[in-house]
């Protein structure tokens, strides 16, 4: 069964750094895109960016270019999202989400990890 | 970048009534369209892609149409799983982008 299983809950002060993670498996991880999407509270979904985590080739979207860091680590089958500077702004709900099809950057998402729920408040 | 319009934002309907969502683009996407569902505090869920296709699973009661700009989704004999707020996505290019959401409530 594919599966993608995000890390737990986080509360951080502004200014911290975090690391979130989305561990995949039943698949081959370094033969499918990886992306992540924001969902602030009581808003839609916004796609933040995608890693192929096969070479580390990354996209990243114009709105979160520069903000955030996306990795992965193929050893563990993990992607990353990465905040060096947290902001109140950065709270949300993110989601890691596969793009259907081997090697397909661009197509829908039919597999979705739980979600992380990101708080960051003083 | 390419934006989704959808409506309406919300929608009040009955169980097993028939709705329709629609999703407009800015410019043409070809058939390149998802549709999400959302319950509240879960994952998104696909539900139809390439605009009319039947995501694996999904019952037959949901049902996309449309190409170019213009979109809609249309679940015949509603049932109480799908109230909930579905999204569409076009996929035309990697720089993804949503539709506002389209919240279906209870009448």
């Amino acid at each position: 069964e594919v599966q993608l299983v995000q890390s737990g809950a986080e509360v951080k002060e502004p200014g911290e750094s975090l690391k979130i993670s989305c561990k995949a498996s039943g698949y081959i991880f370094t033969t499918y895109w990886i992306a992540w999407v924001r969902q602030m509270p009581g808003k839609g979904l916004e796609w933040m960016g995608t890693i192929y985590p096969g070479d580390s080739d990354t996209r990243y979207s114009p709105s979160f270019q520069g903000q955030v860091t996306i990795s992965a680590d193929k050893s563990t089958s993990t992607a990353y999202l990465q905040w060096s500077s947290l902001e109140a702004s950065d709270t949300a709900l993110y989601y890691c989400a596969r793009p259907q099809g081997s090697g397909s950057l661009v197509a829908p998402f039919d597999c979705w990890g739980q979600g992380t729920l990101v708080t960051v408040s003083s | 970048d390419i934006q989704m319009t959808q409506s309406p934002s919300t929608l009040s309907a009955s169980v097993g009534d028939r709705v329709t969502i629609t999703c407009r683009a800015s410019q043409s996407i070809s058939s390149w369209l998802a549709w999400y569902r959302q319950k509240p505090g879960k994952a998104p869920k696909l539900l139809i892609y390439e605009a009319s296709s039947l995501e694996s699973g999904v019952p037959s009661r949901f049902s996309g149409s449309g190409s170019g700009t213009e979109f809609t989704l249309t679940i015949t004999s509603l049932q109480p799983d799908d109230f909930a707020t579905y999204y569409c996505q076009q996929y035309n290019s990697y720089s993804y982008t949503f539709g506002r959401g389209t919240k279906l409530e209870i009448k």
